[in-house]
């Protein structure tokens, strides 16, 4: 059993709508990162979370650390938010090791 | 953009070779971490610098080694190329253990 996983794995959506990306993990963790991964393979860093919420524009992420679990919503969704979406945790180790979920794979349509 | 940036961007090796690749971190950045992702895969955990020693690893052989230097700068080197090690390799800093990471745009290998 992988230590992150992520759904769904693939997700086509209508540009406007809704999306939410689940991420669950099964580690101590100190802290929490969802990725955007564009084709080509750059990464940018849309949020750290230990704990709570943050939003940053059209993007939510929450993280309820007692389920071990995250969410990424995107409201008002858009075909430039077509990407991969990963999400990572930092082991709560002395080594800070980070592992990477499988990630969810997003094609919004216009 | 990140202020993180690797070269080459892309590299073509043969099999058995060496290979350094680099990444040039934010300033202030005293933490690197570099990562593989093979075609298709979520990126894998290399090893992590912090303050020029390494600071962790992950299930990599030897023959994988890196570099931290004072002026923000790393390096990743793999000894003795295989085909496997074809991949995106993706470094990212940090200003600190725990802080947000910033990635670079990776350096895309192909061993043959």
């Amino acid at each position: 059993k992988n230590e992150v996983e992520q759904s769904p794995q693939n997700l086509t959506a209508q540009e406007g709508e809704f999306i939410t990306i689940n991420c669950s993990y099964s580690v101590g963790i100190s802290a929490l990162h969802w990725l955007q991964q564009h084709p080509g393979g750059g990464i940018v860093s849309l949020f750290m979370l230990s704990s709570g919420k943050k939003k940053h524009g059209r993007l939510i992420a929450t993280i309820n650390i007692q389920e071990k679990h995250s969410s990424l919503h995107i409201t008002a969704s858009h075909p430039r938010d077509s990407a991969v979406y990963i999400c990572a945790v930092c082991k709560k180790t002395s080594y800070d090791k980070v592992i990477f979920g499988p990630g969810t794979s997003l094609s919004v349509i216009p | 953009e990140t202020g993180v940036t690797q070269s080459p961007t892309h590299l073509i090796k043969t099999r058995g070779q060496q290979v350094t690749l680099r990444c040039s971190s934010q300033s202030g950045h005293n933490t690197v971490s570099w990562y593989q992702q093979a075609l298709g895969q979520g990126p894998q955990f290399i090893f992590q610098y912090y303050r020029e020693e390494e600071n962790g690893r992950g299930n990599f052989p030897p023959r994988f080694s890196g570099l931290q230097f004072p002026n923000y700068s790393s390096e990743l080197n793999v000894n003795a190329l295989e085909l496997d090690d074809s991949a995106l390799y993706l470094c990212a800093s940090s200003s600190g253990l725990q802080e947000t990471q910033y990635f670079g745009p990776g350096t895309r290998l192909l061993v043959l």
